[in-house]
């Protein structure tokens, strides 16, 4: 069975710097998809950066990149240039491929809280 | 603006109650997944349907739950009866047949079963 661990509960980052959260995950599938949603207080889940496991180039979303190491089973989220509006709990998520997919296993969430 | 409708919103009601849920997932979305986000357990997958079947539904306490799609614009999560433990967001989201690694989520329904 895939589980996704986030050990950071909360983080906090000063307006304009930037942050990184944590995501570690385990599986024995080769073929799998991550991703990482955010939730603000509105409770809408967004997405906001997904990342193909076969490709080793980092996905970027303007602000928003990965750190992907496959071997080390880590998938790490950085804020660059934080807003007021990042502020939200960011969860990593996990989608195995093939077969009935589209499942997705979550972590337990980060909370992030970005100060003025 | 496509977007996966869900009502109600809130939904207050009190144990031994039934609970109907409802969804609209985006037109042209032929997969519908049903999440429960609680404190103590995070998002939880329930059930999900591919071209109106029922595909995975373990995560799903099947003696008081029950999920359906009567038609390609209607999903609909039952409890019956409600207890207070089923107290939570219950969120939908649906994906398209040409992208099962893109999930839409709806704005959840917040339950409270006093």
């Amino acid at each position: 069975a895939q589980t996704v661990t986030q050990s950071q509960p909360e983080m906090s980052v000063q307006e304009a710097e930037t942050v990184t959260l944590s995501c570690t995950y385990d599986t024995s599938e080769n073929n799998y998809y991550l991703f990482w949603y955010k939730q603000p207080p509105s409770r809408q889940m967004i997405l906001v950066i997904r990342q193909e496991a076969y490709k080793q180039q980092n996905a970027t979303e303007n602000r928003f990149s990965v750190n992907f190491q496959k071997a080390a089973k880590s998938f790490s989220l950085k804020i660059s240039d934080s807003q007021l509006g990042d502020t939200a709990m960011y969860f990593c998520a996990f989608m195995k491929l093939g077969g009935n997919t589209g499942k997705l296993i979550f972590g337990q969430g980060t909370t992030l809280q970005v100060k003025p | 603006d496509a977007r996966v409708t869900q009502t109600p919103r809130h939904k207050v009601t009190e144990m031994g109650q039934e609970v109907t849920m409802r969804c609209q997932p985006i037109l042209g979305h032929n997969t519908v997944f049903w999440y429960r986000q609680t404190m103590m357990q995070g998002l939880e997958l329930l059930a999900y349907f591919r071209n109106r079947a029922p595909l995975d539904d373990s995560g799903m306490p099947k003696d008081r739950f029950s999920a359906e799609m009567p038609d390609a614009t209607l999903a609909t999560l039952k409890i019956q009866p409600s207890e207070p433990r089923d107290s939570a967001v219950y969120f939908c989201a649906s994906g398209a047949a040409s992208s099962y690694n893109e999930q839409f989520f709806g704005p959840g329904t917040r339950l409270t079963v006093l």
